[in-house]
């Protein structure tokens, strides 16, 4: 069966210090994956998507971005954290079939101070 | 473009008892997917059910269905026999895009009373 893992579950940084926020999927091969941002109390944001190795399309301008180095690897990163960037971070995978459901993780949550 | 929509921010509901979450939205695609979430406290997204657009019977899993109004273009979940372990957000999503990506509606919160 598929899982996906995030880490680290909690983390608190910063203004101005990096991030890099980490997402592997198992039991599947070559997911999409997909980031969302979720503000407290309100629904997700779709930050970045992914097809494959090296192919990221980014839905939000904003001091963010992702990488794909691996195929079932996908990493949300930031040279300098902003106060707004607190929230909690969902990874999420499917199979790229049309329709199909997102499957997510557990999610990170981000506090900047 | 589109957007879900999710009128209730909150909803409470007696035990044992069944309660309609709304969800209408707007897209001008034909094909698209209908998905509903609970996102309990703990923050993880458990995906509860599914309707495609050309899909003619209302979707069910378990306790969950979804009452599919296409000409409405609203997908309500509909839960029955409320249990305390429903309490949680629920986000009603839809995919675009050829199905690669969601929208997300901004969730209604219930609140099930013993």
């Amino acid at each position: 069966s598929q899982t996906i893992h995030q880490w680290p579950a909690t983390l608190v940084q910063p203004v101005g210090s990096p991030l890099s926020l980490e997402c592997t999927v198992e039991g599947t091969s070559n997911p999409n994956l997909y980031w969302y941002r979720q503000a407290a109390g309100r629904g997700l944001q779709l930050l970045f998507y992914s097809v494959g190795i090296g192919q990221i399309s980014s839905e939000v301008p904003q001091n963010l971005s992702a990488s794909r180095p691996q195929d079932r690897q996908f990493i949300l990163s930031s040279k300098k954290l902003l106060l707004s960037d607190s929230g909690f971070y969902l990874c999420a995978w499917n199979q790229g079939v049309s329709q199909e459901t997102q499957y997510f993780g557990p999610g990170t949550r981000l506090l900047v101070l | 473009a589109q957007k879900i929509t999710q009128t209730q921010p909150g909803m409470f509901v007696q035990e044992k008892e069944a309660v309609t979450l709304d969800c209408t939205y707007d897209t001008s695609d034909q094909s698209y997917g209908l998905f509903w979430y609970k996102q309990p406290s703990s923050g993880e997204m458990i995906f509860l059910i599914y309707q495609g657009s050309y899909d003619e019977q209302n979707a069910t899993e378990g306790r969950y269905s979804l009452n599919f109004q296409k000409a409405r273009k609203s997908a309500n979940l509909v839960i029955s026999a409320s249990q305390l372990g429903d309490s949680a957000m629920y986000f009603c999503a839809m995919t675009f895009n050829y199905g690669q990506n969601f929208v997300f509606g901004p969730g209604t919160r219930l609140s099930v009373l013993p």
